[in-house]
């Protein structure tokens, strides 16, 4: 099976722009999450989809949002981009056949954005 | 507020010795943990994971173990090898909900 696939890999954009990231799960994986990795915050957690549905949310600012399509692919995106938001962002995909979250969650290469 | 925590930024350790990784956590709600393995420029790896059931889950040369009084676990590599050189994330999900509570990680090195 392939693995998570993420588009772009590398981005640069400049403030005030806004970004679109692309996630492909593992066929057959119904949830995606989004990660944000920052080498002073670490990874942190965005959102998950679920069936097309935001279920979990973490604590970012609404200018960071996302979508899932009914084929389980996701898209985020970042409004307003400010220099903070240079980071790496990790897709991550889970078969989602309980309703908890016992589920190894298996991870994209990544998209690397620079905000300049 | 960290609420997974891995106090070693760092490790070496000699090929063919055992790595030990260390992981707190401080949300007794966690049930689930992870150890993700990464290399710098890729998403993190699947290495091993244990349910809050169990205290103990080998995979070959990894082995997890968990004190859930002591909110604790620790991956345990034996023996270890120059390509386990890499940075270790410890996470941990509520049964709840899917979002990963990552530590800051440990970068291990492994020399020859």
């Amino acid at each position: 099976k392939a693995g998570v696939t993420q588009t772009p890999r590398y981005l640069i954009k400049t403030r005030g722009q806004q970004v679109t990231l692309s996630c492909s799960p593992i066929s057959g994986h119904r949830s995606v999450s989004w990660y944000q990795q920052t080498p002073g915050q670490g990874l942190q957690f965005l959102f998950e989809y679920f069936s097309e549905t935001q279920r979990n949310k973490g604590n970012f600012p609404g200018r960071f949002s996302g979508r899932q399509f009914s084929n389980s692919r996701s898209e985020m995106n970042v409004s307003t981009l400010e220099l903070g938001d240079s980071a790496l962002y990790l897709c991550a995909s889970s078969q989602a056949t309980t309703s908890g979250g016992r589920e190894t969650q298996y991870f994209g290469p990544g998209t690397r954005l620079l905000v300049l | 507020d960290q609420q997974v925590k891995q106090n070693s930024p760092s490790l070496s350790v000699q090929e063919g010795r055992i790595s030990i990784l260390n992981c707190d956590y401080t949300n007794s709600m966690f049930d689930y943990f992870l150890w993700y393995k990464k290399y710098p420029a890729e998403g993190p790896t699947f290495l091993i994971s244990i349910s809050s059931i169990k205290d103990k889950n080998e995979d070959g040369r990894f082995t997890v173990f968990l004190n859930k009084s002591a909110k604790h676990l620790s991956l345990h590599i034996v023996p270890s090898q120059p390509g386990d050189s890499a940075v270790y994330f410890c996470a941990a999900s509520k049964n709840s909900g899917y979002a990963l509570n990552f530590g800051k990680g440990t970068s291990l090195l492994v020399t020859p």
